[in-house]
């Protein structure tokens, strides 16, 4: 149990639909970070936000983009929906606090495209 | 840039068996390095993680892993298997210049262990 909460744990939506996924951060963390983790592949690095900013983003294209609310929960947003977007999305919150590093990750959310 | 690669996306052992697990990174500056698994629909647990401090790192389960510069390398062990250790193990990689976490995974490796 890492204190961060996801929402839904599945969801299936058809090609072109727009998707919102949710994620609560553990108390106290004010960093949130989102991940695609495709079928047998790793986690790669969709975005992150700090302090309800973005701060950093990895290769993904805008149709992605999300939010963070000041009690620092976050959300993903997915417009245009395609079949490669199937796949499990995990969120992950930290603290920024000098060389601090870790982070805690829910357990996702399974999203399938069809 | 950083990346870490894996080698071996399927390793078995046998029940008591030492676990080795491989893992090669790149990054232009001094890297933070973690080991996390994942079991099945479940998400990441963190294992261990070298920020610099000693290069032979403990983790939770009886795992440790050596970070070796000369060979970019933190490859993961563990003495003796146990059939609970069965499971997806990721290395990842992230820029100590940034404090928030951002990782770059490489894909994996699938760990079955034989009775």
């Amino acid at each position: 149990e890492t204190g961060v909460t996801q929402s839904p744990t599945h969801l299936i939506k058809t090609r072109g639909q727009q998707v919102t996924l949710r994620c609560s951060s553990q108390s106290g963390h004010n960093t949130v970070s989102w991940y695609q983790q495709a079928l047998g592949q790793g986690p790669q690095f969709i975005f992150q936000y700090y302090r309800e900013e973005e701060n950093g983003r990895g290769n993904f294209p805008p149709r992605f983009s999300g939010l963070q609310f000041p009690n620092y929960s976050s959300e993903l947003n997915v417009n245009a929906l395609e079949l490669d977007d199937s796949a499990l999305y995990l969120c992950a919150s930290s603290v920024r606090q000098g060389r601090r590093t870790e982070a805690f990750f829910g357990q996702g959310t399974r999203l399938t495209v069809v | 840039a950083q990346s870490v690669t894996q080698l071996g996306s399927h390793v078995s052992v046998s029940e008591g068996a030492l676990v080795l697990l491989r893992c090669n990174y790149s990054s232009s500056v001094p890297p933070y390095l973690f080991w996390y698994v994942q079991y099945p629909n479940q998400g990441l647990q963190l294992l261990l993680k070298y920020t610099s401090a000693a290069t032979l790192v403990k983790g939770i389960n009886g795992f440790e892993a050596e970070f070796k510069k000369s060979e970019t390398s933190f490859h993961l062990t563990k003495p003796s298997a146990h059939m609970s250790d069965a499971a997806e193990y990721f290395c990842a990689v992230s820029d100590p210049r940034n404090t928030g976490n951002q990782f770059y995974f490489g894909t994996g490796t699938s760990l079955t262990v034989i009775p």
